[in-house]
């Protein structure tokens, strides 16, 4: 069972649009983090959001913890933004220190000019 | 400050044959973690260490993969003999204390078994 869910699949865009990708858990979580990979290229960190709103730069995530959910928003899009993103929820790991993640398959955007 | 470091970058091997990956953790994360991401997938956690320490190695098949951290910095991932279904990538990630806030991934080792 897939427990990280994302959509869409993938994303085609025009320079200058908007994107919203989602991301939903079948279980229950309360740290959701987005990741960001170019073809070839290392998983690089976007945004941490446990809940609520978080903006960094062009990127806004919305996680609604409740409805296990979470959303990644980009504006005004640029063809550099071209790639996947991944979304992960932390899954605590009861009896033992530390917790691991678990990702979806991603959103594959690309962005023409 | 250097990122994680892995090795090789690439490897092709035929079934059965042996394979070894080698990964450098950013200096003081004490939590290290292996992933193996298929094509097209998202990364799928095989095992991860706090220190010297295996915390969970339950998604790790253990008949062919191992994975060592003996002085709680480098690691080591083995796959004794490779099957076809192993072709993937393999992540080496690290964080200080497990914290996702500090979670600095490396660029992986692309393996295919012909």
């Amino acid at each position: 069972e897939q427990q990280v869910q994302q959509s869409p699949a993938s994303l085609v865009l025009q320079e200058a649009e908007n994107a919203e990708l989602q991301c939903s858990f079948s279980i229950f979580t309360n740290q959701v983090q987005w990741f960001y990979q170019r073809p070839g290229g290392r998983l690089v960190s976007l945004l941490y959001n446990p809940s609520g709103t978080k903006q960094s730069g062009r990127l806004t995530s919305t996680t609604v913890i409740k409805e296990r959910r979470s959303s990644l928003h980009i504006s005004s899009s640029q063809i550099t933004d071209s790639g996947t993103y991944l979304c992960a929820m932390e899954r605590t790991n009861y009896g033992s220190s530390g917790n691991k993640l678990i990702f979806g398959i991603g959103t594959l955007l690309s962005v023409k000019p | 400050e250097a990122g994680v470091t892995q090795s090789p970058r690439y490897a092709v091997l035929q079934e059965g044959q042996a394979v070894s990956f080698w990964c450098d953790p950013i200096s003081g994360h004490d939590t290290l973690y292996w992933y193996q991401q298929p094509r097209d997938q998202g990364p799928q956690l095989l095992v991860y260490f706090r220190d010297e320490a295996v915390i969970d190695n339950s998604q790790l098949p253990s008949d062919r993969f191992s994975a060592v951290r003996p002085k709680g910095t480098n690691s080591t991932l083995k796959i004794q003999s490779a099957k076809q279904g192993d072709t993937a990538t393999y992540l080496c990630a690290s964080s200080l204390g497990g914290s996702a806030e500090t979670l600095y991934f490396g660029s992986g080792t692309r393996l295919t078994v012909l």
